[in-house]
């Protein structure tokens, strides 16, 4: 159980379109997701928590405008790179976790990423 | 706000070797989660042990385990009898309560390599 997938695994956009992640939790209901991204060789950083239908809460530096964070269902929430540039090339991880209830570690199941190429 | 370091870029050891990786933490709560994350060439996130705070034994899981010292605020983690699968990055995490929600706050990551 508690399996989180990433759609695209991989995408290459061209500079200035936009692309759109998206990640499930395939069987349980995520009541909060989170989006991290990781440079090459370096750790995870979290650049925005959603919560189901309610706005995205974005860590201090990430530009909300860029990166649109939708969580409409409690399977589903997406990542939108709005006028992607090279720079934003990444590894994307979303990671999802299920009522307090019925989450009592408080573990986060995380997604298999998606590699973001901007060319 | 926390901060999670952890002080090995690589570490590298025989096949059935013991390896303990280092992670120390800071923060003023008393009530958090302390993670242990693999990362294999995959790059798939692997939970690979947790330990509540307010637990004083020391979390084990098979050939893995933890030494917690909550005072000094060190969580190391020992991979006995290590494997040739055990090769990936490791990430030490902390979290608390913040905002109704739990984010994590992830060490820079101790690339361990199994030799054969």
């Amino acid at each position: 159980g508690a399996v989180v997938s990433q759609h695209p695994s991989w995408v290459i956009c061209k500079s200035g379109t936009s692309v759109k992640i998206e990640c499930r939790s395939l069987d349980f209901q995520a009541t909060t997701m989170f989006w991290y991204r990781q440079f090459p060789k370096q750790s995870l950083m979290l650049m925005a928590t959603s919560n189901e239908g309610s706005k995205a809460t974005y860590e201090q530096g990430v530009e909300k405008d860029k990166f649109l964070i939708n969580h409409a269902s409690l399977t589903l929430s997406t990542l939108t790179v709005t006028s992607a540039h090279p720079e934003d090339s990444s590894f994307y991880i979303c990671s999802a976790r299920g009522a307090r209830a019925r989450d009592p570690y408080y573990e986060q199941y995380f997604g298999p990423g998606t590699r973001l190429t901007v060319t | 706000a926390q901060t999670v370091t952890q002080s090995q870029p690589e570490m590298s050891v025989q096949e059935a070797e013991t390896v303990t990786l280092s992670c120390t933490y800071d923060t003023s709560e008393n009530n958090y989660y302390l993670f242990w994350y693999k990362q294999p060439p995959s790059r798939q996130m692997i939970l690979v042990i947790r330990q509540e705070a307010y637990k004083q034994q020391n979390a084990t899981e098979n050939r893995f385990s933890v030494n917690f010292q909550k005072a000094a605020k060190s969580f190391s983690l020992k991979i006995s009898d290590s494997q040739l699968g055990d090769t990936a990055m490791y990430f030490c995490a902390f979290m608390k309560e913040a905002q109704g929600a739990q984010k994590l706050v992830f060490g820079q990551g101790t690339r361990l390599t199994i030799n054969p």
